[in-house]
């Protein structure tokens, strides 16, 4: 089984409808992320979370919302989707603390998330 | 100007070319500099990991990063059909875990047998 887990891998929706995505680890990662990537554009940052209670927002969170269930779940919502918001997503998770030494801040990501919205 | 440059390719090449790839970026306080592996229809991996300046060698690949030129590279050397990917470069001022890692858009490479 993968260890960062990402539901649906496919999805197609209408405009205006709520959607969410999921992700959950086995990795033990206190941090996890949400990202986007589209082409020409590469992977921007759209909210990350460092623990249970921890929050922020990313590069363009605009449009989006999350939710930390848990440790090992971390969920991306889109609230009215609409067709700009076609892309891949990809959720990832990392060790705490700054990199050093033996932590390189590697993100671990998932196989990602293509939504369409019509 | 955007933070992290990187051309996007496509770059093709014969088995066994030598490939470079490149990134420049323009925040002098980056000091963790990384390549990302993504293949089709994957996640993207880390492949090689610097901090600050130097090169790092791992089998046929290379990372240098030379800080006073804020450019970066990765070298593969004999590449091999099973290095057919786009190559993401990622760097930040505190280490990927911190929420403020920067991608470059990525290179497509394709190596032909």
């Amino acid at each position: 089984d993968a260890d960062v887990t990402q539901t649906p891998r496919n999805r197609i929706t209408k405009t205006g409808k709520r959607i969410m995505l999921e992700c959950s680890q086995t990795k033990g990662h206190d941090r996890m992320y949400w990202y986007r990537q589209d082409p020409g554009l590469g992977l921007r940052l759209i909210y990350y979370s460092f623990d249970v209670k921890d929050i922020n927002k990313g590069e363009i969170s605009d449009g989006y919302s999350v939710s930390r269930q848990a440790q090992a779940k971390f969920s991306l919502s889109l609230e009215s989707a609409i067709p700009n918001q076609t892309a891949l997503y990809f959720c990832a998770t990392s060790e705490a603390g700054l990199a050093g030494g033996s932590n390189t801040g590697e993100l671990f990501f998932g196989e990602g998330s293509r939504l369409t919205v019509l | 100007q955007k933070e992290v440059e990187q051309d996007p390719g496509p770059l093709s090449v014969p088995e066994g070319a030598i490939v470079s790839l490149n990134c420049t970026y323009s925040n002098s306080a980056f000091q963790y500099f990384m390549w990302y592996r993504q293949y089709s229809r994957k996640g993207p991996e880390l492949l090689m990991y610097t901090y600050s300046s130097g090169n790092k060698e791992d089998g046929r690949f290379t990372a240098q990063v030379d800080k006073s030129s804020k450019y970066i590279s990765l070298f593969i050397r004999d590449s091999q059909p099973s290095d057919s990917a786009t190559y993401l470069c990622a760097m930040s001022d505190g280490g990927g875990s911190q929420g403020n890692l920067i991608f470059g858009k990525g290179t497509k490479l394709s190596v032909k047998p």
